[in-house]
């Protein structure tokens, strides 16, 4: 059974940072390209980040670049999305969610961790 | 970046009425478009990839239809569970971008 597990969401001021864990099971990690979508309170969907599963290929949302990294550790089936200079616009629900390889969508998804970013 | 325009922002039916979601991007998208539905304080779920195919354990009342720029998502005949926010998201380039959802709500 896929299971994947946020964590490391919080409250944080504005300007600072936090890092989010995901950690996967059910499933071989290394072989799937993982991904980040963010849901701000009462909004829509939003894909923010992707890495590949060596971990070479590397995408983000221009909403993101240059203040978030993302990164996996495929020897302990995990993600992370280090997130820098955090705004009030960054509040949301962050889930982690593995692109299908026979669909190449998101066939499955985290509980997600929340994030508040405020003073 | 793509834009995927979903239409209407609500849909007021009654359980066993037909649904009919509409999603439409800025540019053409072939057939990788997908939809999925969320539930208050649930993640979302996938119904339909590439247009029309079924994920695994969807109901056949759930069907996709499209390719391009128009797509439609139908849901046959409404049960209870259905109500809901749903979403389309194409898989064309980056970045991947989602639909603003349409919500299914009960008349």
């Amino acid at each position: 059974e896929v299971q994947l597990v946020e964590s490391g969401g919080g409250l944080v001021q504005p300007g600072g940072s936090l890092r989010l864990s995901c950690a996967a099971s059910g499933f071989t990690f290394s072989t799937y390209e993982m991904n980040w979508v963010r849901q701000a309170p009462g909004r829509g969907l939003e894909w923010i980040s992707s890495i590949g599963g060596s971990g070479s290929t590397i995408y983000y949302a221009d909403s993101v670049k240059g203040r978030f990294t993302i990164s996996r550790d495929n020897a302990w089936n995990s993600l992370y999305l280090q997130m820098n200079s955090l705004r009030a616009e960054d509040t949301a629900v962050y889930y982690c969610a593995p692109r299908g390889i026979t669909t190449y969508y998101f066939d499955y998804w985290g509980q997600g961790t929340l994030v508040t970013v405020s003073s | 970046e793509i834009v995927l325009t979903q239409s209407p922002a609500t849909l007021s039916l009654s359980p066993g009425e037909r649904a009919t979601l509409s999603c439409r991007a800025s540019q053409s998208v072939n057939s990788y478009l997908a939809w999925y539905q969320q539930k208050p304080g649930q993640a979302p779920r996938l119904l339909i990839y590439d247009a029309s195919k079924r994920a695994t354990g969807i109901p056949a009342r759930f069907s996709g239809s499209g390719a391009g720029t128009d797509f439609t998502l139908t849901i046959s005949s409404l049960e209870p569970e259905d109500f809901a926010v749903y979403y389309c998201q194409h898989r064309k380039n980056w970045p991947l971008t989602f639909g603003g959802g349409t919500k299914v709500e009960t008349k």
